[in-house]
């Protein structure tokens, strides 16, 4: 699976857009981009998944490049509860059966 | 979405003694699980991939005798931790594939258990 990269840390406050960024520049064509997110002392949650085309849910958003280089997923109106570290995910097609690999994702922290 | 459930959610055990923990889709069947290991304050790291009727495949570095999987059923795989020590306390999560395997296929995740051995 392609490596992605993502910035440990970011902030923001309660009502604004919530724009979490994640560099995946050696994705393959059949990768898809996934993101999860954890709660402390929780399982991780998935948010939303993609592999060309932006896709959007009733959680998030997420924009995909066009070089497929990099993606954002945007939480449109963050809540003290949307607090947790999130995860961006790259899988291939020919990986279905096989599990998600975590990296160190991004801790959100959102303040009143 | 789907749903998977784990049970206990936390336990503490003595060491030397074994912990089952349950880890069951309860909307959906899933040929193929997975269990991961989380210490505080790190990411997950992936134990095991557990598939129906059939040996656990295990990480590297992971002890199969010591962290023994059985996928019995499409709905239910156990992880039990044999003679568990001080070092085994951690929070384990389990992680279901629904249906066929196909790619773009979602993958949900149990609540977790958090295991203290004492």
């Amino acid at each position: 699976d392609a490596k992605t990269t993502q910035p440990p840390s970011m902030d923001c406050a309660e009502g604004r857009a919530a724009n979490l960024p994640c560099n995946h520049s050696t994705i393959s064509g059949n990768e898809y981009v996934y993101w999860y997110r954890q709660i402390h002392s929780q399982g991780p949650q998935y948010i939303i998944h993609g592999l060309k085309n932006n896709e959007t849910n009733e959680m998030a958003s997420l924009i995909i490049t066009e070089d497929r280089k990099s993606s954002t997923l945007i939480l449109p109106h963050a809540t003290l509860r949307d607090t947790a570290v999130y995860y961006c995910i790259v899988r291939g097609t020919n990986q279905a059966g096989t599990a998600l690999i975590f990296g160190k994702g991004t801790t959100l922290s959102v303040s009143s | 979405g789907a749903v998977v459930s784990q049970h206990p959610s936390w336990v503490i055990c003595k060491s030397g003694t074994s912990v089952k923990i349950e880890c069951r889709s309860l909307d959906f069947q899933a040929t193929t699980m997975f269990w991961y290991r989380q210490f505080p304050k790190q990411s997950l790291m992936l134990m095991a991939t557990s598939n129906e009727g059939s040996k656990a495949t295990y990480e590297q570095g992971v002890e199969k005798d010591k962290f023994l999987i059985n996928h019995a059923s499409l709905t239910l795989s156990t992880l039990t931790v044999t003679s568990a020590h001080p070092e085994d306390s951690s929070f384990y999560i389990c992680s279901a594939l629904p249906g066929e395997v196909r790619s773009g296929n979602t993958i949900y995740f149990g609540e977790g258990s958090w295991l203290t051995v004492v």
